[in-house]
């Protein structure tokens, strides 16, 4: 079993709509919980970041971590196409053992149409 | 202020010949991470260095695979008598800071490389 899941998708909404991204994961040493876009071709761009449980809001952009369930979740309000594009989520632990490293989901692929 | 550069962007080579892909961490960075992505996947961490230093490479392969951050130049790694199944999108990240604070790591575009 994967360390951390993720649906691959692929998802399709019309423009506008509120999409819902998740991951689940089962290492309970995670601490920071990142979001990355990627277009075709391009590398990652870091969308958010969050440690801990809560929830934190960029923009249309809003990240949420539930510990106790191990889930995480991207939402985008007023989805535009240009969100057209593969998410990953991604989880790293605090301790020096692992440092730098971070695991990353395999990422869904989402089409916004216009 | 440049993000970070990979080169060269496409690489072929042909099964038993080395790889070398090099990262330039962004201005100021000095961790700088190595990720490999096979199609329809995420990104596996392969290793972690700050200069003249490997921290972590617990995601390297054994054998074949190694990695530098030397004091001057970019960060480079190298792949010999690579086979097919080193074909892959290879990305660098840099942070300016390490652990526990590395969670803003930047991505360079990424260097495809096709093994024939």
């Amino acid at each position: 079993q994967k360390e951390v899941e993720q649906d691959p998708g692929p998802l399709s909404v019309p423009e506008g709509a509120i999409v819902s991204l998740n991951c689940t994961y089962s290492n309970s040493a995670f601490q920071y919980f990142m979001w990355y876009r990627q277009y075709s071709r391009k590398g990652p761009e870091l969308l958010m970041y969050t440690y801990s449980s809560g929830n934190k809001e960029d923009g249309r952009f809003t990240a949420q971590v539930d510990k106790s369930s191990k889930y995480i979740s991207l939402f985008i309000r007023d989805s535009q196409p240009s969100d057209s594009a593969t998410y990953l989520c991604a989880m790293s632990a605090r301790v020096n053992t692992n440092a730098g490293k971070s695991t990353f989901g395999d990422g869904t692929t989402l089409t916004v149409k216009p | 202020n440049a993000g970070v550069m990979q080169n060269p962007r496409h690489l072929v080579r042909r099964r038993g010949q080395e790889a070398r892909l090099r990262c330039s961490p962004m201005k100021g960075h000095s961790h700088v991470y190595w990720y490999r992505q096979l199609p329809e996947e995420g990104l596996k961490f392969m290793v972690y260095l700050q200069k003249e230093n490997i921290i972590d490479e617990s995601g390297m392969p054994k054998e074949r695979f190694s990695a530098e951050f030397p004091k001057e130049g970019p960060s480079i790694l190298r792949i010999q008598q690579v086979v097919r199944g080193d074909s892959a999108a290879y990305f660098c990240a840099s942070s300016p800071m390490g652990p526990p604070m590395n969670t803003e790591a930047f991505f360079g575009q990424g260097t495809r490389l096709t093994v024939v």
